[in-house]
């Protein structure tokens, strides 16, 4: 079954540590995103990554990092610096192309709620 | 630079009645555009998507939408409402080396 897993579904965290969501893929995709949402907004891009090992700033970089290491897979890490963590994150990836009619396909989502 | 505008925040159907959201585009250049469902919870799930070929495209569950780029529309219809149908719809453009999503419309649908 092909798809892109994300775990944990919740995570819980106090204020002041870093946490680190996966994103696993098996669809044999180039790119990958990160994505923030908050309630009764869309969705707000935070990194997203075209190859392994390159990877650039969304909207909304400030406060979180990323690595890709392997085209499978596409950690974020929310760091202390990020003031209001608490929300739903949401992994995609897609064919990377240049003619700019790629579909992304989206994990799950980890939900995150930051004490 | 391309941006897209749900026009309706929230839409409220009867069931077995026609769905219609409204979403316009703006893009300087040939875009393609994208329906999205999202129910509660869960991971967006693509419903169709439109490409510069068919201006009428068909998705899954019933849906279709219309490219219109004279109006530059691309509104999401289905003849007849279901129950399962309440979700967060999301229209998206194609941007350079992303996409930009609209803020969402939710479909409620009553009984």
């Amino acid at each position: 079954d092909g798809g892109i897993t994300q775990s944990p579904k919740y995570l819980f965290r106090k204020e002041g540590q870093n946490v680190t969501l996966s994103c696993e893929q098996n669809l044999n995709h180039d790119a990958m995103y990160w994505y923030r949402q908050d309630p009764g907004q869309g969705l707000r891009l935070i990194y997203y990554s075209q190859i392994v090992n390159d990877f650039q700033k969304g909207d909304i970089a400030e406060g979180y990092s990323v690595s890709r290491e392997k085209k499978e897979s596409f950690p974020l890490t929310v760091t202390s610096a990020q003031k209001n963590p608490t929300a739903f994150y949401l992994c995609a990836s897609s064919i990377y192309g240049t003619s700019g009619s790629y579909e992304q396909y989206f994990g799950p989502g980890t939900r995150l709620t930051v004490t | 630079a391309q941006s897209v505008t749900q026009l309706d925040s929230h839409v409220s159907v009867s069931e077995g009645t026609p769905v219609l959201l409204r979403c316009n585009y703006s893009s300087s250049y040939s875009p393609s555009l994208f329906w999205y469902v999202q129910h509660p919870n869960k991971g967006l799930q693509l419903l169709l998507k439109y490409t510069s070929a068919a201006t009428l495209v068909k998705g899954i569950n019933g849906f279709e939408a219309e490219f219109k780029k004279s109006e530059t529309s691309f509104h999401l219809t289905k003849p007849s409402a279901h129950m399962s149908d309440a979700a967060e719809y999301f229209c998206v453009v194609t941007g350079f080396q992303k996409l930009v999503f609209g803020t969402g419309t939710r479909l409620l649908v009553s009984p």
